[in-house]
């Protein structure tokens, strides 16, 4: 059973590029969920995506979209890319029914944006 | 707003017990997780609390006090592997995982 998978799994950009980043979430999870961690910091939301569509926010800026698709996969983009958005990018899988329902991450993209 | 505090780092020795702390405060509550994170690598779960009580899982325990907003996960017989971050997480009433920033946990021979 494969889990939560990420590509790339690094990534350099040049400041004001874009960038898309992908997951394919865990067998049987519906729920993808996006996170930026700084050096030293826990991970911090972006957004969450079920049945195709944005669920929920983080405080992001609109540089920040995705989208999921039909087999439950997601698509980050960051748009305008900054010196302030080089971070470890994680995706976690999950079901949106239940309350016991842990997330499963993906080993991240490591952004560096210069 | 939403909060959660946990020490930034704590030292201990190989073959000790050590509690790390997570003290909460946010909209609504629907559990509490625990994940240890290696440097470079993702989060990995460790622990579910939703009622209070101490949950026992090996050599990890997790426990909760939702009327204090408070939680610890106790490590024992530790070992040079448990070296890592060690993340508190409240799934809120929107049960969107709200992080702290994590406790380095540093353990020395």
């Amino acid at each position: 059973d494969a889990g939560v998978t990420q590509s790339p799994t690094h990534l350099i950009k040049t400041r004001g590029q874009q960038v898309t980043l992908r997951c394919s979430p865990k067998s049987g999870h519906d729920t993808v969920s996006w996170y930026q961690q700084a050096l030293g910091q826990g991970p911090q939301f972006i957004f969450q995506y079920y049945e195709e569509e944005e669920r929920q926010r983080g405080n992001f800026p609109d540089r920040f979209s995705g989208h999921q698709f039909p087999n439950y996969s997601s698509e980050l983009n960051v748009n305008a890319l900054l010196l302030g958005d080089s971070a470890l990018y994680l995706c976690a899988s999950s079901l949106q029914r239940g309350e016991r329902t842990e997330a499963f991450f993906g080993q991240g993209t490591r952004l560096t944006v210069v | 707003g939403q909060n959660i505090d946990q020490p930034t780092e704590m030292t201990a020795t190989e073959g000790a017990i050590v509690q790390i702390n997570c003290t909460y405060q946010t909209s609504g509550f629907n559990g509490l997780f625990w994940y240890q994170q290696h440097a470079g690598e993702a989060p990995t779960f460790l622990s579910y609390n939703v009622l209070d009580g101490l949950e026992e899982k090996g050599r990890f325990s997790s426990f909760l006090s939702r009327s204090k907003g408070y939680s610890y996960l106790l490590l024992k017989e530790l070992q040079m592997k448990d070296s890592a971050s060690y993340l508190c997480a409240v799934k809120d009433s929107n049960y969107q995982l709200i992080w702290g920033a994590g406790t380095k946990l540093i353990i020395k021979p």
